[in-house]
């Protein structure tokens, strides 16, 4: 079971600013940095934010990460079709000794 | 840019062990930990374990009695096992490489299916 809390889905049209939402504990989340991927069906995942803010190579800035106490969210600006995904977010926890992911978030455009 | 190339058996019998591997192209392979993560159908991904070039290893606490996780620093090669499989460890596998907590590149996945 997920130690990181998401919504199961968001959606929005096309231009539109989409917010996801990814709540844990001081365990995890409040001691430690989050890293965001996005995942389409069949293909592997790929890192989208790391250290709480910080854009992985590539990646639009219309994707962005924030973080605050035991709480983070990812936006995604300007909505396009190929947005149409599975966002997860991650961290290591402490008391878990381990890497947890997100119950994840499909977000429909 | 590194890749991640893994391989293994796709179907296995229920008590069986799981065994897959990953070699590690184009990129260093001594500065990182290395990881394999799992998606079962329908569900989220979960973090089963990662190990470092030293060989220290750092398990899911739900899996830590059935996984081990190996390297071989002179194949640029790090491996999976998971013993006594059940319908339940049905998924598909990612090998990945960590960075700064990130997993920034992953392998093609591998889809391993348990069934009688």
């Amino acid at each position: 079971q997920s130690v990181l809390t998401q919504p199961p889905s968001a959606s929005g049209t096309p231009g539109q600013r989409v917010t996801i939402s990814c709540s844990g504990s001081s365990s995890n989340i409040g001691s430690n940095t989050v890293n965001w991927y996005q995942h389409l069906p069949g293909t592997a995942p790929k890192l989208l934010i790391y250290s709480n803010n910080q854009r992985h190579s590539g990646v639009p800035d219309r994707f962005s990460g924030s973080k605050s106490g035991t709480s983070a969210s990812l936006a995604i600006s300007g909505l396009q079709s190929e947005d149409e995904a599975d966002y997860y977010c991650a961290a290591w926890d402490d008391s878990l000794n381990g890497y947890v992911f997100g119950t994840g978030t499909e977000v429909s455009v | 840019q590194v890749q991640l190339q893994q391989w293994g058996a796709g179907l296995l019998k229920p008590s069986e062990t799981l065994s897959l591997t990953c070699v590690v192209s184009g990129g260093p392979f001594n500065n990182s930990y290395w990881s394999w993560i799992r998606q079962p159908p329908g569900k989220g991904l979960e973090w089963i374990g990662e190990i470092n070039h030293s060989g220290s290893t750092n398990y899911s606490p739900s899996l830590k009695s059935r996984v081990i996780i190996s390297i071989d620093t002179s194949k640029n090669q790090f491996s999976l096992k998971l013993t006594s499989v059940t319908a339940a460890d049905t998924a598909v596998y990612y090998c990945a490489r960590v960075k700064r907590f990130a997993i920034d590149y992953w392998g093609q996945g591998t889809l391993v299916t348990v069934s009688s």
